[in-house]
């Protein structure tokens, strides 16, 4: 299986700073990669796949990069409403496999 | 808006069976792949199967391998997940969601709020 791994498990910034979220894959994925936000109380949500490709509804405050085994979710200014838990997750091969979750949280 | 509602979870013993549904609105049902993906407590997410939106292909995590069946009923616009010989390490969250548009099968770009299952004795 491909081993997803996100190293900072938490992350505390402040309301416009810029912070990027790293994730790690374990062998190349080429750019079968997506992230995911999840807030208390609220669904998982698509933020991006292809490892760029920002879904629909998605700031572009939001932006992903990376490809083969190193990726990196940055938001830049980041606002309130930004704190929450950020997934990523592979889909190069069966079975899907997530990274382990890194908090952010918002000074 | 898209909608995923799931339900049927519980306590329930080891060994035992128990079936989650997950209801959908807000989209041509019939038209997607949906996946179960599961959270037990204090642990990452583990995706544990997939069907295609006309039932023709399935695939699981070998942890559900031979125990859990996906199935999905398109006239009822529901998912289904069966779950069998139940153990305590299938205590979880399990949330269903929506495959992408188009050939995106593994990616998931709806999610239900889950439904909580727990395994003891």
């Amino acid at each position: 299986d491909v081993q997803m791994t996100q190293s900072l498990s938490y992350l505390a910034a402040s309301p416009g700073e810029s912070v990027s979220i790293s994730c790690k894959a374990s062998k190349s994925i080429s750019n079968y990669l997506a992230w995911y936000q999840q807030k208390p109380g609220e669904a998982y949500k698509l933020l991006i796949y292809s490892g760029s490709t920002l879904q629909s509804g998605t700031p572009s405050r939001f932006s992903g990069s990376g490809s083969g085994t190193d990726f990196t979710l940055t938001i830049s200014s980041l606002e309130p409403e930004d704190f929450g838990l950020y997934y990523c997750q592979q889909y190069y091969e069966k079975p899907l496999t997530f990274g382990s979750g890194t908090k952010l949280e918002i000074k | 808006e898209v909608q995923l509602v799931e339900s049927g979870g519980g306590l329930v013993k080891p060994g035992s069976s128990l079936k989650l549904s997950c209801v959908a609105s807000g989209f041509t049902f019939s038209g997607y792949g949906m996946h179960w993906i599961r959270q037990a407590p204090k642990r990452g997410l583990e995706w544990i199967a997939l069907i295609y939106y006309d039932s023709t292909n399935k695939y699981y995590a070998d942890s559900v391998k031979g125990r859990f069946t996906i199935s999905r009923d398109n006239s009822k616009n529901t998912l289904y997940l069966e779950m069998n010989s139940l153990r305590s390490e299938d205590t979880a969250m399990y949330y269903c969601a929506k495959s992408l548009y188009g050939s995106y099968y593994y990616v998931m770009d709806a999610w239900g709020q889950g439904a909580s299952v727990t395994v003891s004795s």
